[in-house]
């Protein structure tokens, strides 16, 4: 079965700054992962997905996250945040076979001060 | 774009009361899920369905019924509804095909009292 951690359940920032959410996996088959965002009173919607070819992926709002096989790793990253990005954050995980079911990381909520 | 709607944003219920959760998409989509989402555990699949009348457990089924009768619908029952119940619960919908992207719904938050 597959697996997600996010050990940081709180990342507290200033506005401009650099920011990475950790994210990491188990699985022994091969994956896919995504990184999702959910605004206050919102429903959660997708910010970017990982399904093959270049492990630097690219989302919305400015955000990327980089695919390491080796270190088993999906980490979040976004070089200057706004004010606006204050959200929680969720990365999970699915098979790349079958059904697919989705697994969430228990997320990390994101705070831009300014 | 789809459009994944749950009817009751808000609800507040008493023990022991039996709690529908209405979830209505306007896609074609085959696969719905029901997620409860509590702090500090993320998302949690309760049921999930790949196609009208057709329903899995999940990873916490337990204390729940779905129902789907049409494709677009897929209502949520706590037949009993306890205080353990308290949360927010988070439908999702996506097509069977291509990769796992799942489309959510606004979210409906329930208060068992």
């Amino acid at each position: 079965a597959q697996s997600v951690t996010q050990l940081d359940s709180q990342v507290p920032v200033f506005e401009e700054a650099p920011v990475e959410l950790r994210c990491n996996y188990s699985s022994s088959v091969s994956v896919y992962l995504f990184w999702y965002v959910q605004y206050p009173n919102q429903g959660l919607q997708l910010l970017l997905k990982y399904l093959s070819g270049s492990t630097l992926v690219k989302g919305i709002n400015g955000f990327e996250a980089e695919f390491n096989k080796s270190q088993t790793s999906f980490h979040l990253r976004k070089p200057s945040v706004h004010i606006s990005d204050t959200a929680e954050y969720f990365c999970a995980v699915s098979v790349n076979t079958g059904f697919q079911k989705l697994v969430f990381g228990t997320g990390t909520r994101l705070l831009v001060s300014p | 774009d789809v459009k994944v709607t749950q009817s009751s944003r808000y609800l507040v219920k008493r023990t022991g009361e039996k709690v529908f959760l209405e979830c209505v998409q306007d896609m074609d989509h085959e696969n719905m899920f029901w997620y409860r989402q509590d702090p500090g555990l993320g998302l949690r699949l309760i049921y999930f369905s790949y196609d009208v009348k057709m329903k899995e457990k999940g990873d916490i089924p337990e204390g729940y019924s779905v129902s789907r009768e049409k494709k677009e619908r897929f209502s949520l029952i706590l037949e009993s509804a306890s205080t353990n119940q308290t949360s927010m619960y988070l439908c999702a919908t996506r097509t069977s095909s291509g990769a796992n992207v799942l489309t959510f719904g606004a979210g409906s938050r329930l208060t068992v009292l």
